[in-house]
């Protein structure tokens, strides 16, 4: 099975650190992508990459940065953390064909203060 | 853009009966992908069902079937034979046909399946 795994299940941080959230998958899967959970607004897309070193903005980017220097990983970074950022993150992977079902991690709930 | 919209946030029903969780879309596309997850108190998201957008047919997976509706834009997914297990939030997604594979994801619907 793939495993996509998430470094830290809770994370709690400072208002102003930097925070790096790191996600890695084990199937090599060309897509990887990190989304925010809410209630209320189910999940948003803030960065996906389709291939190494390459990267899009989702539909939340602002305040947030990614890295995929290797296949397997993926990290999402927080350059200055607000409270607004408290939130559970979900990293997930898929393969580079039409509509691959998504692998997701267990999430990080990140709680800024 | 897309939007997904789940206008439950929460629904209770007892074992054994039958559940169905309401899914609207909105999209100017003509094809693309439709999607049920699952998120148990693990947190783990698991594929429950998936549906094409040119295929007539509901996509069925043994308790899970679908209703979709594409003139209406709706996509329900119901449960049969509840069971404790599928106490989860539920969540329809939308992907496009083409360019990034990227899921739209609703607002999520919290169902508990009650002994």
């Amino acid at each position: 099975d793939v495993k996509v795994t998430q470094s830290s299940r809770y994370l709690v941080k400072r208002t102003g650190e930097k925070v790096f959230l790191e996600c890695v998958q084990d199937m090599d899967h060309e897509n990887m992508f990190w989304y925010r959970q809410d209630p209320g607004l189910g999940l948003r897309l803030i960065y996906f990459s389709y291939d190494v070193k390459m990267k899009e903005k989702g539909d939340i980017p602002e305040g947030y940065s990614v890295s995929r220097e290797k296949k397997e990983r993926f990290s999402l970074i927080l350059e200055s953390a607000s409270t607004n950022q408290t939130s559970m993150y979900l990293c997930a992977s898929s393969l580079g064909g039409v509509a691959e079902k998504l692998f997701f991690g267990s999430g990080t709930q990140l709680s800024v203060l | 853009a897309q939007t997904v919209t789940q206008s439950q946030p929460e629904m209770s029903v007892q074992e054994a009966e039958t559940v169905t969780l309401s899914c609207t879309y909105d999209t100017s596309e003509s094809n693309y992908y439709l999607f049920w997850y699952k998120q148990p108190p693990s947190r783990q998201m698991i594929l429950v069902i998936r549906q094409e957008a040119y295929k007539q047919q509901n996509a069925t997976e043994n308790r899970f079937s679908v209703n979709f509706q594409k003139a209406a834009k709706s996509f329900s997914l119901k449960i049969s034979d509840s069971q404790l297990g599928d106490t989860a939030m539920y969540f329809c997604a939308f992907m496009k046909d083409q360019g990034a594979q990227k899921l739209v994801f609703g607002q999520g619907t919290r169902l508990t399946i009650n002994p």
